[in-house]
């Protein structure tokens, strides 16, 4: 099946810095979505984008399907963006989301 | 608001004391599914559901049953639930399958004892 890498594992940021979260994967992919699980156990949709760019508010992320990665970038981190950062794929219209392992956040007031 | 909701949100039950966990979603969507999430082996697809009636095995069903009558719900099942289904249960849902966006439930926290 499809591998999905996420780096780093770990982050520590002070509050106000910037930081990019990278995944990659292994194969074509139909879907690709960020999600951010936050401390209560919740996922939270960030994106959706099996390629391209898109913007949302301190967010962005960036696809390039064509060299299996995307990047999350998380721009004058807030101490309510820790948590775990999840990248997911899938390769078929009736498959799973295949998740990365998370990278944690953590950002230090 | 467009949303997944599952119910209950967090449940403390013995073995062997059958179970529901609910799942509705109010967007119409065609495609709904199950996961599982358990430290070091992350998040796991239990079942999926294309359509109504239309159900399949995930990577981790053994244990579990769906059904889907309706559109907007899909519950899952535990008959007789075991300690090794402790977990955090998320349903997802999306207008038509994988290619398309999916949206997650607030999660089910289920501790079996």
């Amino acid at each position: 099946g499809i591998q999905v890498e996420q780096s780093p594992p770990d982050l520590i940021l002070q509050e106000g810095a910037n930081s990019t979260l990278r995944c990659n994967f292994s194969d074509s992919v139909n879907n690709l979505q960020w999600f951010h699980q936050n401390p209560w156990g919740q996922l939270i949709n960030l994106f959706y984008i099996p390629s391209g760019t898109k913007q949302n508010g301190r967010l962005s992320a960036t696809t390039v399907a064509t060299e299996r990665y995307s990047l999350l970038y998380i721009s004058s981190s807030q101490t309510t963006d820790s948590g775990v950062y999840f990248c997911a794929v899938s390769v078929g219209a009736n498959s799973k989301l295949t998740f990365g392992k998370g990278i944690t956040l953590s950002v230090r007031p | 608001e467009a949303q997944v909701t599952q119910n209950p949100r967090y449940l403390i039950t013995v073995t062997g004391k059958k179970l529901t966990v609910t799942c509705s979603q109010n967007m119409n969507h065609e495609y709904m599914s199950w996961y599982r999430q358990d430290p070091g082996l992350g998040l796991r697809q239990i079942y999926y559901s294309m359509n109504v009636e239309v159900t399949d095995k995930g990577d981790v069903p053994e244990g579990y049953k769906v059904s889907r009558k309706e559109k907007r719900n899909f519950p899952l099942i535990l008959e007789s639930p075991s300690p090794n289904q402790t977990s955090l249960y998320f349903c997802a849902s999306s207008p038509r399958g994988m290619t398309y966006e999916q949206y997650f439930g607030p999660g089910t926290r289920l501790t079996v004892t």
